[in-house]
């Protein structure tokens, strides 16, 4: 069973600073552009950022940064506002067999 | 622009049956695109339930496959999820949401609704 671990589990960061996340899968998916990010703020539904990788999804804006390959994938946001803080969580769409995995979440809260 | 809205009971009872439907607007039942279930337990992360797509046979959550239907009424421009046997650990905020485009991701969601599971 592929399991997506994202760390760390808690990042505390003040506006302005450089946020990195990581979300790492347990093994290489037939699927690994399938990969996505999305921001969840408590009491709403999530809310996609990236897709295939790093491909940003409408409206959101260029600080947030998606990267990587194979196993290991990471979620920039270049400098912190103070809507960016919130819950993370990655999430891999594999087609064998079809499935949605998400990681545990990243919770980035203000120092 | 694409809206999903999720209705249904808010409080099951322990062995019952939770069945929840989600009506879409700006968007058709019949176009390309995969029609999902996602839930989240209070407190913690996001569970993948399953997916329909309207010319095909549903995808499961192996966890859940033994309990759960999804289905679509074309008619209504809706799809539905049927949980049978649901205990307390049931509880959670369901997200209906549409797959597919763009690469597999979750572009839209709805605001989700809570299932509690109680005497």
């Amino acid at each position: 069973e592929i399991v997506l671990t994202q760390s760390p589990g808690t990042l505390s960061l003040s506006p302005g600073d450089r946020a990195t996340l990581s979300c790492r899968t347990s093994q290489s998916v037939s699927t690994s552009n399938h990969l996505a990010w999305y921001q969840q703020i408590p009491g709403q539904a999530p809310r996609l950022l990236i897709y295939a990788v790093s491909s940003r999804a409408t409206g959101i804006p260029d600080r947030f940064i998606g990267s990587g390959s194979g196993t290991d994938f990471t979620l920039t946001i270049s400098r912190l506002e103070p809507e960016d803080f919130a819950v993370y969580y990655c999430h891999q769409y594999d087609r064998s067999p079809p499935r949605y995995i998400f990681g545990q979440g990243t919770s980035l809260e203000i120092k | 622009q694409v809206q999903l809205q999720e209705s249904g009971p808010g409080l099951v009872k322990p062995s019952g049956t939770l069945s929840l439907t989600c009506a879409v607007s700006g968007d058709s039942i019949s176009s390309d695109n995969w029609w999902t279930w996602v839930r989240q337990p209070p407190g913690k992360g996001l569970e993948w339930i399953g997916e329909i797509h309207h010319t095909g046979s549903p995808h499961y959550n192996p966890s859940l496959r033994s309990r759960v239907t999804i289905s679509t009424d074309k008619s209504k421009n809706q799809f539905s999820v049927v949980l049978t046997s649901v205990t307390a650990a049931d509880t959670a905020v369901y997200f209906c949401a549409r797959g597919g485009d763009p690469a597999y991701s979750l572009a839209y969601w709805g605001q989700g609704t809570l299932v509690t599971v109680s005497s």
